[in-house]
């Protein structure tokens, strides 16, 4: 499995513009999450997803901020309209139940993560 | 409101064993305690996770006392590459809520050559 696929790797972006970041799930697992990652702030979730229906949001930090996934495999975090502070780096992560899929644990897989600029 | 409680940061010099401790006063009786680690520009890893006394595997182990309100991540022998951030997470095996996948900003390790 090439593991949990992010895009693009690098954007950016000037303040006001609309912001789409993309993930793909490892294939079978019932679970995404959304983190986002800053110096002062450490790694925070944002918003996860279970059989593709979003179950907790209180992460995303503004109505700007919204998530979508429309099939098991494909995941969209939109950022609309973008500011400076918004400047981070995103990632996607996903998981299976523990006992299916033959997992052991409920261990999160990352994806290469999005650096995120906003002039 | 935060469940754990790490050092920010840690040194150490090659060679030597590396425990990190972390705090967790108000662990619940489901919840587990998993550790991640996070090489710069990579997402997080699993590291190990345990439920109580010693978890060990190739990379790590993981001793957690009888009361629970306590676990320590020991690296045996750090080389250059463990230079990274661990993270203490503590809760439920199967995700229930946010609650359980708090990362805060974990404890950065610093090997020294």
């Amino acid at each position: 499995d090439a593991g949990v696929i992010q895009s693009p790797r690098h954007e950016v972006t000037e303040m006001g513009q609309e912001v789409t970041l993309r993930c793909k799930p490892i294939s079978g697992h019932d679970y995404l999450f959304w983190y986002r990652q800053t110096m002062m702030r450490g790694l925070e979730l944002l918003i996860y997803f279970n059989n593709n229906v979003p179950i907790d949001d209180s992460g995303m930090p503004e109505d700007r901020f919204s998530a979508k996934m429309p099939n098991a495999s494909f995941s969209t975090l939109k950022i609309q309209p973008s500011e400076p502070r918004d400047s981070a780096v995103y990632f996607c992560a996903s998981s299976s139940v523990p006992g299916l899929a033959g997992a052991s644990y409920n261990e999160q897989f990352f994806g290469p993560g999005t650096r995120l600029t906003v002039l | 409101l935060a469940k754990t409680t790490q050092p920010i940061s840690m040194d150490s010099y090659e060679g030597q064993e590396v425990n990190i401790t972390c705090s967790h006063n108000n662990i619940a009786t489901n919840d587990y305690i998993t550790w991640y680690q996070q090489f710069p520009s990579q997402g997080p890893r699993f590291i190990i996770q345990g439920y109580k006394t010693k978890v060990t595997n190739e990379v790590a182990s993981l001793f957690i006392p009888a009361d629970r309100k306590s676990s320590t991540l020991s690296l045996p022998r750090v080389s250059l590459s463990d230079t990274a951030v661990y993270y203490c997470l503590v809760g439920d095996r199967v995700q229930t809520g946010a609650n359980n996948l708090f990362f805060g900003t974990g404890t950065r390790l610093t090997v020294i050559p």
